[in-house]
């Protein structure tokens, strides 16, 4: 299986910040590469696909990008509604999708 | 709207097998063009991927459940059934269903909407 790294594990960031979240392949995955996100007691929701591409509904103040191995997810100008855990998501190694471990992103 | 709801025990014992039903409203699963797929959620191992399913019938299994999975759709009824066998305590997990996009393709992604989620403990 492909392993998806997640970094860091968890930050906390005020009001206005930027955030980046890092997410590594254990080996090339092309551009397959999905982010979501999921708030306490709900289901994970979409964010980001194919690296860039932003799902409807998502603020432009997200965006993705990387290739290969190494990807990042940065949340521009961070919101209060912007809490949650961050997980990505390799489509390369199909049926055998996997996640990464999640980064948690907290509030100041 | 397209919702979809995860319903069955909450509680199985290890060798048995858990049963596991989605029922999706605003749209026909005899008619959809829909993929579908599980996905489970433990705190121990994060999220992982179970399977897709087309609503026709046609399924797609993540490896790493060694063929335990059974995934299948009732048209009459309209709903997704995921069965797990030989259960052990590490398929306790909360078991999601949800649409996913592009099945079987690089781009494959969990589009949603997803269930809520259940529950499901693995316990004598």
């Amino acid at each position: 299986d492909i392993r998806m790294t997640q970094s860091p594990s968890s930050l906390s960031a005020s009001i206005g910040d930027t955030v980046i979240i890092t997410c590594r392949a254990s080996q090339s995955i092309s551009s397959y590469l999905h982010w979501y996100q999921q708030k306490p007691g709900q289901a994970p929701k979409l964010l980001v696909y194919g690296v860039g591409s932003l799902q409807s509904g998502v603020p432009s103040r997200f965006s993705g990008h990387g290739s290969g191995k190494e990807f990042t997810l940065t949340i521009r100008n961070l919101q209060p509604e912007d809490f949650g855990v961050y997980y990505c998501q390799q489509s390369y190694s199909i049926p055998a999708l996997t996640f990464g471990g999640g980064t948690k992103v907290e509030i100041k | 709207q397209l919702q979809l709801q995860e319903s069955g025990p909450g509680l199985v014992k290890p060798s048995e097998t858990l049963s596991l039903t989605c029922n999706v409203s605003g749209d026909s699963l005899k008619t959809s063009s829909n993929y579908w797929g599980w996905i489970r959620q433990t705190p121990e191992k994060g999220l992982e991927w179970i399977g897709s399913i087309y609503s026709g019938g046609r399924t797609s299994y993540n490896p790493s459940l060694k063929s335990r999975a059974i995934m299948s759709v009732d048209t009459a009824k309209n709903q997704l059934s995921l069965q797990v066998n030989s259960v052990t305590a590490t398929d306790t997990a909360v078991y999601f269903c949800a649409k996913v996009y592009g099945s079987g393709t690089y781009n494959m992604r969990i589009d949603g909407p997803w269930g809520q989620g259940i529950l499901v403990t693995v316990s004598s």
